[in-house]
């Protein structure tokens, strides 16, 4: 079946400090791939996503680069800023399931000023 | 409304009751999707609706749950005879037609707490 794995949070940076979240994944298939955001007191809305092997996802400075050799989907931001503290979310679409979204566990982003 | 509405937004209940959750999804979005997350854990696809069509329940985790829809309009998750392992938060998302799958519209979800 496929599944998500993401790292564990939460993860606390300062302002303008270099973001990676790890993401791989398991799945059947040639899946898409997905980051949502959840912002606090907000529902999870899609951040970026990349749809075939080598893409690039990217979206508000957050990068994703879709990694099939490792199974990999790892978000960055070069430079985050207190706004950017929410909750991260990776998530995969495969196959003859093409409405219904793996997620992984989530992964709680702090930064401070 | 302008987004995906839940009700309650908490919820305390005493294990062995019923429970109704109400989702108010986007004016005129045909799919409409049930999620939860349990502590620690991601999110759990539960049911999926899409217009007119048979709902694909193949993620509910057993008979105590059902959910409706009626048309393209609000859809309630009942879950009977609630146990402690049901404690979550229960998100539900809304889908436009012919958009993108995975361009879901959340609600901010509702968190069950069962004593």
């Amino acid at each position: 079946g496929n599944s998500v794995t993401q790292m564990e949070g939460p993860v606390t940076l300062s302002e303008e400090a270099f973001l990676t979240i790890n993401c791989t994944y398991t799945a059947t298939g040639y899946p898409s791939l997905f980051w949502y955001v959840q912002y606090p007191g907000e529902g999870l809305q899609l951040l970026l996503k990349a749809t075939k092997a080598d893409d690039k996802g990217s979206n508000k400075g957050f990068e994703a680069t879709y990694r099939k050799e490792t199974t990999s989907f790892h978000l960055e931001k070069g430079s985050v800023q207190v706004s950017d503290s929410a909750v991260y979310f990776c998530a995969l679409m495969s196959g003859g399931s093409n409405y219904k979204l793996t997620f992984g566990k989530g992964t709680l982003l702090t930064v401070n000023p | 409304g302008a987004g995906v509405s839940q009700s309650p937004s908490n919820k305390v209940t005493e294990k062995g009751k019923d429970v109704e959750l109400r989702c108010d999804p986007i004016s005129g979005h045909t799919a409409l999707y049930w999620y939860r997350q349990r502590l620690g854990q991601g999110l759990e696809f539960l049911i999926y609706f899409q217009g007119n069509s048979a709902p694909d329940k193949s993620g509910l985790p057993s008979d105590r749950f059902s959910a409706e829809r009626t048309g393209e309009s609000v859809s309630t998750l009942t879950i009977q005879r609630t146990q402690q392992e049901d404690s979550a938060v229960y998100l539900c998302a809304s889908k436009a037609s012919g958009s993108s799958n995975e361009k879901l519209f959340f609600g901010s979800g509702t968190q069950l707490s069962v004593l």
